[in-house]
């Protein structure tokens, strides 16, 4: 057990819907990342926060946003959903920005 | 631009013997850089790390090996157990940069008893 807890754990959804995925980190680790893995692929690096603010980009689309509100928990927000949205979102937390990364067990999105 | 690649998708190997994981690199901005492990239906969980100051760190029977100017780290599981069987992500990270970590595709290692 990591210590990173993830809601939910599985979500059906159809396309055009907007979902919400929530991370909590582990205590007392400020930065928080959200990963996408599609189906065979690697983890694509989507967003960081670290202690509220946005600390790091990488491919997120525009239909896509994230937060991190002040008790550091984390959601992303995926919206207008496209059937290759399908994935696995993880989420992980680190104390700062450049420490091992603690993952959580991830959110399965199916868009049909 | 794949900027840190992972060349062999799958693994084979018997358990007792020596796995050996490889990762390339193109960005020499890249100064530190870990192995993850992950099991299916699982988070991946950190094995092993190491900074562009060392060429190699050792944990118990996970070595992680540096090469900066081949651009190029290896993990050797020795010896290898059917429990070592999973996923095996290398990432890279830039000190200087945004501090964000580029991961691979992945290597599958499965151990065979």
């Amino acid at each position: 057990d990591s210590g990173v807890t993830q809601t939910p754990k599985h979500l059906i959804t159809a396309t055009g819907q907007r979902v919400t995925l929530r991370c909590s980190p582990r205590s007392g680790d400020l930065s928080v990342y959200w990963y996408q893995q599609s189906l065979d692929q690697g983890l694509q690096f989507l967003i960081q926060y670290y202690n509220g603010e946005e600390r790091a980009k990488g491919n997120i689309l525009e239909r896509f946003s994230a937060q991190q509100f002040p008790d550091l928990h984390s959601e992303l927000n995926l919206s207008s959903l496209e059937l290759g949205d399908s994935a696995l979102y993880f989420c992980a937390s680190s104390v700062g920005s450049l420490n091992e990364q603690f993952f959580g067990p991830g959110t399965r999105l199916t868009v049909l | 631009d794949q900027q840190v690649k992972q060349n062999s998708p799958s693994l084979s190997v018997q358990e007792g013997r020596i796995s050996i994981l490889n990762c390339d690199y193109t960005n020499s901005m890249f100064d530190y850089f870990l192995w993850y492990k992950k099991y299916p239906a699982e988070g991946p969980t950190f094995l092993i790390s190491i900074s562009s100051i060392k060429d190699k760190n050792e944990d118990g029977r996970f070595t992680v090996f540096l090469n900066k100017s081949a651009k190029h780290l290896s993990l050797h599981i020795v010896p290898s157990q059917p429990g070592d069987s999973a996923v095996y992500f290398c990432a890279a990270s830039a000190s200087s940069g945004t501090y964000k970590y580029i991961f691979g595709t992945g290597t599958r290692l499965k151990v065979l008893a």
